[in-house]
């Protein structure tokens, strides 16, 4: 089994809809992280939670909440989706700066 | 903002030629990752360079971190069909931030049988 996963891997949605994508891990990693990739850009840091109490904004935050439910689960959210955030989205676990990620979420937002 | 610059962006190879990868900062970096991501999946770490002028050996793989710890490159010997992937530096920095990650933009590699 999978030691991050994501749900769903492929939301295709509406502009303005609220979308929620989740991560889940086994690793027993304190250290969780949302990323959005996008051709010709990279990996970038949405959102980091260092423990459940502990929310951090990354480079790219607007149009972006997380939640924190538990040490295992870190879910992002956009409120009112808009086309530009149309992008691959990461979840990572990090034990020592070694990142574990997910297998992405592919968001499309018409 | 640390940046880190990889080069080239793309590179199409045949198969039994030999490749390097770029991955320049103007910061110092306490150490310094390389991942490879395959298409429909996220990045997996190939290694973790820590000191300055450290050379790491994965297979046909080299990796090489620079004396002042601002840049480091990836040697592939005799590249293979599965070598196919992008591949991303990423260098984790001390101070405010700290286990964060700053990821280069990646080399999209494709070797051809």
């Amino acid at each position: 089994d999978a030691d991050v996963t994501q749900t769903p891997r492929n939301r295709i949605t509406k502009t303005g809809k609220r979308i929620m994508l989740e991560c889940s891990q086994t690793k027993g990693h304190d250290r969780m992280y949302w990323y959005r990739q996008d051709p010709g850009l990279g990996l970038r840091l949405i959102y980091y939670s260092f423990d459940v109490k502990d929310i951090n904004k990354g480079e790219i935050s607007d149009g972006y909440s997380v939640s924190r439910q538990a040490q295992a689960k870190f879910s992002l959210s956009l409120e009112s989706a808009i086309p530009n955030q149309t992008a691959l989205y990461f979840c990572a676990t990090s034990d020592f700066g070694v990142q574990f990620f997910g297998p992405g979420t592919r968001l499309t937002v018409l | 903002t640390q940046l880190l610059e990889q080069s080239p962006q793309f590179l199409s190879i045949q198969e039994g030629e030999n490749l390097t990868v770029y991955c320049n900062s103007s910061s110092v970096f306490s150490s310094l990752q390389w991942y490879r991501q395959e298409p429909g999946e996220g990045p997996v770490l190939l290694v973790t360079v820590v000191t300055g002028g450290e050379v790491k050996k994965l297979k046909r793989l080299t990796f090489q971190f620079g004396d002042a710890r601002k840049d480091s490159s990836l040697h592939i010997t005799a590249a293979q069909p599965g070598d196919t992937g992008l591949y991303l530096c990423a260098g984790q920095y001390s101070g405010a931030g700290s286990y964060q990650l700053t990821f280069g933009k990646g080399t999209k590699l494709s070797v051809i049988p």
